[in-house]
């Protein structure tokens, strides 16, 4: 059974960098995506980015020039990067495993960690 | 960009069925799934491939896509069902995409 469990600061300074680790047990990071979203207090779900196993990543369009997911096989974890962020970043983050059936569209996240509030403050 | 519509509520009574739409572009053309979401708790998948659901979710929900509309059926709705639930699929360009989540409320 597949387990998630975030990590990281919980109050950000505007401008500065969000950065967030998900460790990952009972499964290895080296199969399947993994991914990011994030929800504002009281709004709905964002999907923020994947990477995938060979290490390749793809990102929401709308945050793609901010951020970046990266990973550490040895530690089977994977991180998120939030660079210069602003009162609007200001949510709880998830970290899940995506699955994705390959060459038809259909995938879908599986499960998830508990989440992480961040919230972005002088 | 690619955009999935949810009502933002939707009430039922308990015991009675329960239907939430998402709708899209062509959206019975791609994949959609579902997850529902109770109040300080992750999301949960409930559906995934349209209609599939992924072991220990109860029978009563089910899922359906054909035209531009997903649909999420709960079956003898239970209080504790009482949740958000949100909608999710693939589109080419914009990759993953959410609904904006429905509140139901079990009246």
């Amino acid at each position: 059974q597949v387990q998630l469990q975030e990590s990281g600061p919980g109050l950000v300074k505007p401008s500065e960098t969000l950065s967030l680790t998900c460790t990952v047990s009972g499964g290895s990071i080296s199969s399947y995506y993994w991914s990011w979203i994030r929800q504002p207090p009281g709004k709905g779900l964002e999907w923020i980015g994947y990477i995938y196993h060979s290490g390749s990543t793809n990102y929401n369009p709308s945050l793609k020039s901010r951020v970046t997911i990266s990973r550490d096989t040895s530690k089977n974890q994977f991180s998120l990067k939030v660079r210069s962020v602003t009162a609007a970043d200001t949510a709880v983050y998830y970290c899940a495993k995506f699955i994705a059936v390959a060459g038809t569209g259909s995938n879908w996240f599986d499960p998830w960690g508990q989440g992480t509030l961040v919230t972005v403050s002088s | 960009s690619y955009d999935l519509t949810q009502p933002p509520s939707v009430s039922v009574s308990p015991g009675q069925t329960a239907s939430i739409t998402c709708s899209g572009d062509k959206l019975g053309d791609k994949y959609a799934c579902w997850y529902q979401q109770k109040p300080g708790q992750s999301p949960v998948l409930i559906i995934y491939q349209n209609n599939k659901r992924p072991s220990g979710i109860p029978e009563r929900f089910s899922g359906s896509n054909s035209g531009n509309t997903a649909t999420l059926t709960i079956s003898g709705t239970q209080a504790m069902d009482e949740a958000d639930y949100y909608c999710q699929a693939w589109d080419s360009s914009t990759a993953v995409v959410f609904g904006g989540g429905t509140k139901l409320t079990v009246l």
